[in-house]
């Protein structure tokens, strides 16, 4: 059981649009940045969105984030085939002083 | 290059030791707090474990408190995880990874490839 509640699953067709709800408390999306990671297949994973909204360099503006109270929000835009990967939001837990993930959402492209 | 690379997993029996290693290149470790995170075969991510650049603060996951320590040796660029007791349950991809500096709050960025641990008899 994941501190952080994800959709197990979700999919949409190539070119469309697909978001992924994180939910949590006031411990710890309430009050620290939301991260998101895609996994790939057989690969570690990769830092897509940091402090709730921002993209590393190199991410592609299709991908977006936001907050709003104890939830976060990944969005997807243009969906390709390459973008089938598990999906995961993390946060600082103030309360329990660790870091914390959802359990991942596997997203399918159609 | 920035990498990282894990090394010092293998099989160990319920109740042995284990110590990961993690080798940086490319940048300096010293500047970086650092992070253990692992996944179990076909499971999602769980962190394991967090140490600030000197060292002088760690934190952990519940359930390895007081049987894993984290450690870091900037000079030779290098962090590490000792795992004793281990458990089945500790059985998992062990992924080192950075807390990037662009970042105001936690997040883990610049992964690991990862080095397997399994426990079992």
């Amino acid at each position: 059981q994941s501190v952080l509640t994800q959709p197990p699953s979700v999919s949409a067709a190539p070119g469309q649009k697909v978001t992924i709800s994180c939910s949590g408390s006031s411990s710890n999306i309430g009050k620290n940045y939301v991260s998101w990671y895609q996994q790939l297949p057989g690969t570690a994973p990769r830092l897509l969105i940091y402090d709730n909204d921002k993209r590393p360099s190199g991410i592609p503006d299709r991908f977006s984030g936001s907050k709003s109270g104890t939830s976060a929000t990944l969005g997807i835009t243009g969906l390709q085939t390459g973008d089938e990967a598990d999906y995961y939001c993390g946060t600082w837990d103030s309360g329990l002083s660790g870091g914390v993930f959802g359990g991942g959402t596997k997203l399918t492209v159609l | 290059e920035v990498q990282l690379v894990e090394s010092g997993g293998g099989l160990v029996q319920p109740g042995g030791s284990l110590r990961l290693s993690c080798a940086a290149s490319g940048f300096s470790l010293r500047t970086y707090w650092m992070i253990w995170v692992r996944q179990a075969p076909g499971k999602g991510l769980e962190w394991v474990a967090n140490i600030k650049q000197d060292g002088s603060e760690k934190y952990y996951l519940d359930s390895v408190k007081g049987r894993f320590t984290v450690s870091r040796d900037n000079a030779k660029n290098s962090l590490y995880l000792q795992m004793n007791s281990l458990r089945a349950e500790d059985t998992a991809f062990y992924f080192c990874a950075t807390n990037p500096l662009y970042s105001d709050g936690w997040a883990v960025d610049s992964w690991g490839q990862g080095t397997l641990v399994t426990v079992s008899s």
